[in-house]
């Protein structure tokens, strides 16, 4: 089982529509749960970070946490063009630096 | 400003001969990390460094080296590349807050290499 697993393939939605990505985790130690945003050819940058249960919003973001399913999620209201990019999801395990990233979704926003 | 920064940022070389990228940051940051990223297999990690003078394996070590005689810089050393090095690649850094969940990796810009 990998560590960290992203639904595959390209996720088109239209404009001012929301985009949901899915991410699950095999580490039960895992404390903290990152998304990176990440346009072709440039590097990640944080958007969202989340380590207790329940939702945590930010602006048109919002990260949702179940450990007791090993799931995190991200939802992005009212999308627009420049939300298209690939959305990697990363977890930390407890008292370790190390970032396990998934493979990434691409979001196309249509407008 | 805070930053991470790579050199170089595109490097096209040839099967075997030695080459370094290095990485420095600004940010007195503790932990650096080294990642590859490929088509369809995300961003692995290559080696990463808790402090000066030490470092440890990531996921895909072989073929590379590292050495962190100072905070802020973290080189990858290729010394015999090969084609399937061929990659882009990402220093990172971050700074551990104890007792806290949270701590951000700030990633620099990426270094594309081709290896002929």
């Amino acid at each position: 089982q990998k560590e960290v697993e992203q639904n595959s393939g390209p996720l088109s939605v239209p404009e001012g529509a929301i985009a949901s990505l899915n991410c699950t985790y095999s580490d039960r130690g895992s404390q903290s749960f990152f998304w990176y945003r990440q346009y072709s050819g440039k590097s990640p940058e944080l958007i969202m970070f989340i380590y207790s249960n329940g939702d945590k919003e930010d602006g048109r973001f919002t990260a949702q946490l179940n450990k007791a399913s090993q799931y995190v999620s991200l939802l992005i209201r009212d999308s627009q063009p420049s939300d298209s990019a690939t959305y990697l999801c990363a977890v930390r395990a407890y008292g370790n630096n190390r970032l396990a990233f998934g493979k990434g979704n691409q979001v196309v926003v249509i407008p | 400003e805070a930053q991470v920064t790579q050199n170089p940022r595109y490097l096209i070389t040839v099967t075997g001969k030695k080459l370094t990228v290095t990485c420095s940051q600004n940010m007195n940051h503790e932990y650096m990390s080294w990642y590859r990223q490929d088509p369809g297999l995300g961003l692995r990690q290559i080696y990463y460094s808790m402090n000066v003078e030490v470092t440890d394996k990531g996921d895909v070590p072989e073929g590379y080296k590292v050495s962190r005689k100072e905070k802020r810089n973290f080189p990858l050393i290729l010394e015999s590349p090969s084609p399937n090095q061929t990659s882009l690649y990402f220093c990172a850094s971050s700074s551990p807050q104890r007792g806290a969940p949270y701590n951000e990796q700030f990633f620099g810009p990426g270094t594309r290499l081709t290896v002929l």
